[in-house]
């Protein structure tokens, strides 16, 4: 079975620009989670989608953003980058088993965003 | 506010020398408790979960152990190949797939 999946696995970006990544979780999981990991702070948790739904939300300022489509696929997107934005992203899936409310997060390999 | 605390930041063993990684938790209301294991440039790969005080689970070398207020994870007879960064990750309980709150990590090296 393949693994979570992310595109692009490196990004330069300039300040002020845009840009757009993407995470497609193991066949068959649902639950699309996304976070943020930088030496400083370690991994922090952006938001979460559920059948196209963002259910949970971190503590990030609305230029980062996210969807999910019904194939599970999900994006996130960072507008008006700043220096700061600079990171690995990850994304995480689970499958969420009806009942169960707890599942295994599983990471993909990250993009590394760098932003000069 | 869940918060995650690993100890030491970094670890230096000898091929064969076993250890203990340490994370301390206060959250409210657990509902499992992860290890991953990062390399360099990669994504955290999934070690244990734990979901009460009491419950162990061992893989190969690695062994995982839950009280109401810490884990540890032992290391026995580590391998070079062992090394990497250790995370530690809570989740409370909620509505829907809670988010997990990550320790800083413990930097473990594996001198051959």
């Amino acid at each position: 079975k393949a693994g979570v999946t992310q595109t692009p696995r490196y990004l330069i970006k300039t300040r002020g620009q845009q840009v757009t990544l993407s995470c497609s979780p193991i066949s068959g999981h649902r639950s699309v989670s996304w976070y943020q990991q930088t030496p400083g702070q370690g991994l922090q948790f952006l938001f979460e989608y559920f059948s196209e739904t963002q259910r949970n939300k971190g503590n990030f300022p609305g230029r980062f953003s996210g969807r999910q489509f019904s194939n599970s696929r999900s994006e996130m997107n960072v507008s008006t980058l700043e220096l700061g934005d600079s990171a690995l992203y990850l994304c995480a899936s689970s499958f969420l088993a009806g009942g169960r409310s707890t599942d295994t997060q599983y990471f993909g390999p990250g993009t590394r965003l760098t932003v000069l | 506010e869940d918060q995650v605390t690993q100890s030491p930041e970094a670890l230096r063993l000898q091929e064969g020398e076993s250890s203990s990684l340490n994370c301390s938790y206060t959250v409210s209301g657990l509902r499992g408790l992860f290890w991953y294991r990062q390399d360099p440039g990669k994504g955290p790969e999934f070690l244990f979960t734990l979901y009460s005080a009491g419950e162990e689970k061992e893989k190969e070398r690695l062994k995982a152990t839950l009280t109401k207020k810490e884990s540890f994870l032992h290391i026995t007879a580590p391998k070079p190949e062992d090394s990497a960064t250790y995370l530690c990750a809570v989740q409370s309980r909620g509505s829907g797939n809670t988010p997990l709150v990550f320790g800083k990590g413990t930097r473990l090296s594996v001198i051959a």
